[in-house]
């Protein structure tokens, strides 16, 4: 499999900043997605980085280096309804279509 | 634009008993996907469908678990006879082509095998 890693617990306050970092090692790389899931519910989509460098979205940003085999998601001026997990996933060349998710950070924003 | 749908939400069953999932995946979505969550994991892709066929069922477990796309729209994601191990939630995912494009997912299907 891929090695995916990410912290599993991030805790913060309202109106913080957060970044969620991800590594990971794989041959091929072919894009690197941030999804978001509250409990219970579907993933839904964040960002693709492909090339390195920072995409910025509104409140939530995400960068990528592809030579360190690393990511993170930023989230700016925290809201309570931030809390759930973000999960970090691969893409690769070889297996088109295919992603590769790590364990998923778990964020809980405090009032 | 309606998302990807799934049903039923929750299914509760007995080990041994066979039980079927459904995905309506988004209108136009051409690439159509079955991912397993575990609690506290994030998703396995199982199967992979490019319209009608199944272009990547490696991590499908083909000896109790089928699906099948017929007609290159919704999809049916079966497993008999269940097991123990098998509770988990069960999530479908569409994209508009494969390769890199997002894919885009359904609110799962809870099932509870026991």
């Amino acid at each position: 499999g891929q090695n995916i890693d990410q912290p599993t617990e991030m805790t913060a306050t309202e109106g913080a900043i957060v970044q969620i970092n991800c590594t990971y090692q794989t041959s091929g790389f072919n894009g690197l997605f941030w999804y978001q899931q509250h409990a219970g519910e579907a993933p839904t989509f964040l960002s693709y980085n492909v090339l390195d460098g920072l995409e910025e979205k509104g409140r939530f940003s995400s960068f990528l280096s592809r030579s360190k085999g690393y990511s993170y998601l930023l989230l700016k001026e925290l809201q309570m309804k931030d809390s759930a997990s973000y999960l970090c996933a691969v893409a690769r060349g070889s297996t088109l279509g295919r992603l590769y998710f790590g364990r998923g950070t778990q964020l809980t924003v405090w009032p | 634009e309606a998302g990807v749908v799934q049903s039923p939400r929750y299914k509760i069953i007995e080990k041994k008993q066979p039980v079927a999932f459904w995905c309506n995946p988004i209108s136009g979505h051409n690439t159509l996907y079955w991912y397993l969550q575990n609690l506290g994991q994030g998703p396995e892709l199982l199967i992979r469908y490019e319209n009608e066929e199944a272009v990547d069922d490696s991590q499908l477990p083909k000896d109790r678990f089928s699906a099948e796309r017929l007609k290159g729209v919704d999809s049916t994601l079966k497993i008999q006879p269940a097991e123990l191990g098998d509770s988990a939630v069960y999530l479908c995912a569409s994209s508009l082509r494969g390769g890199s494009d997002t894919q885009y997912f359904g609110p799962g299907t809870r099932l509870t095998v026991l």
